[in-house]
C-alpha cells in the first residue's frame, strides 16, 4: 500500500458525459501527479500540482482539467467524454516538486 | 523530447531462469532512471532507481546499472519465481541542467513478464 489513494475504483459512463476522479495524496506529500494508461499510448503525463499551484502540464486534453485543494487532495475532471478516453487514470505523489513518486491503485473509467 | 524505449514482450521465463529486460533512452545530459512494476490489478511500485552514470539500483533480486555510454538501464535478476509475473515499465525523469526538467515521468511501453512453475 502506497499511501495514496483514489476513488472510485472503477467508472463506468456514457460518451458526452463529465466525470471527476479524486486523489488522496500520501500523508505530507505537497505534489500530485496524473498519469493515463491506455492500450494504443502507454503510460503519459497529463499534470502536475505542488501545494496547490499547477506546476508542469503533459500531454492533457483541453476537455480535461484538475486541481489541487488546500487539504491538498485532488480531481481530475473528464468531461465531453469518447471512447477513447476509456483507460486506467493513475494519481502519484511525492514529498516536494520533485522526487521519488508513489503511485495509487488507480482509477478505471470505461465510456461505452 | 525524452523517450524511453522497451524490447517488446510478452517474457515467458520458467522459474529460476535469468532474466533481462532490455531499456534505452533518449535524453539531454544525466536523467534519473527508474524501473517499476504493475502486479495484476494494482498501481505502479518503484522497484528500483539511479540517479546518475554507473549507479546501480538494487531491490528484491533485481539489479540495474546506469550506461551513459550506451544511454541504458537494463534490468536483471538472477533466478525469477513465478511471483514475479507482473508488467515492468522503464522510466526517467529529466536532468535538472535540461529545457525539459521537471519531475514528470516518461514511461517505456512496458515489458509483460511470464514466469512459469
Amino acid at each position: 500500500d502506497s499511501g495514496v489513494t483514489q476513488t472510485p475504483k472503477h467508472l463506468i459512463t456514457a460518451t458526452g458525459q463529465r466525470v471527476t476522479l479524486r486523489c488522496s495524496p500520501r500523508s505530507g506529500d505537497l505534489s500530485v501527479y496524473w498519469y493515463q494508461q491506455s492500450l494504443d499510448q502507454g503510460l503519459q503525463f497529463l499534470i502536475q500540482y505542488y501545494n496547490g499551484e499547477e506546476r508542469a502540464k503533459g500531454n492533457i486534453l483541453e476537455r480535461f482539467s484538475a486541481q489541487q485543494f488546500p487539504d491538498l487532495h485532488s480531481e481530475l475532471n473528464l468531461s465531453s467524454l469518447e471512447l477513447g478516453d476509456s483507460a486506467l487514470y493513475f494519481c502519484a505523489s511525492s514529498v516536494a516538486s520533485v522526487g521519488e513518486q508513489y503511485f495509487g491503485p488507480g482509477t478505471r473509467l470505461t465510456v461505452t | 523530447g525524452n523517450s524511453v524505449t522497451q524490447m517488446e514482450g510478452p517474457v515467458t521465463l520458467s522459474e529460476e531462469a535469468f532474466l533481462t529486460i532490455n531499456c534505452t533512452y533518449t535524453a539531454t545530459g544525466y536523467p534519473s532512471l527508474f524501473w517499476y512494476v504493475q502486479y495484476p490489478g494494482e498501481g505502479l511500485q518503484l522497484l528500483l532507481k539511479a540517479t546518475k552514470a554507473d549507479d546501480k539500483g538494487s531491490n528484491k533480486g533485481f539489479e540495474a546499472t546506469y550506461r551513459k555510454e550506451t544511454t541504458s538501464f537494463h534490468l536483471e535478476k538472477g533466478s525469477v519465481q513465478v511471483s514475479d509475473s507482473a508488467v515492468y515499465f522503464c522510466a526517467l525523469s529529466a536532468w535538472p541542467g535540461s529545457s525539459e526538467y521537471g519531475n514528470k515521468l516518461v514511461f517505456g511501453a512496458g515489458t509483460i513478464l511470464r514466469v512459469k512453475s
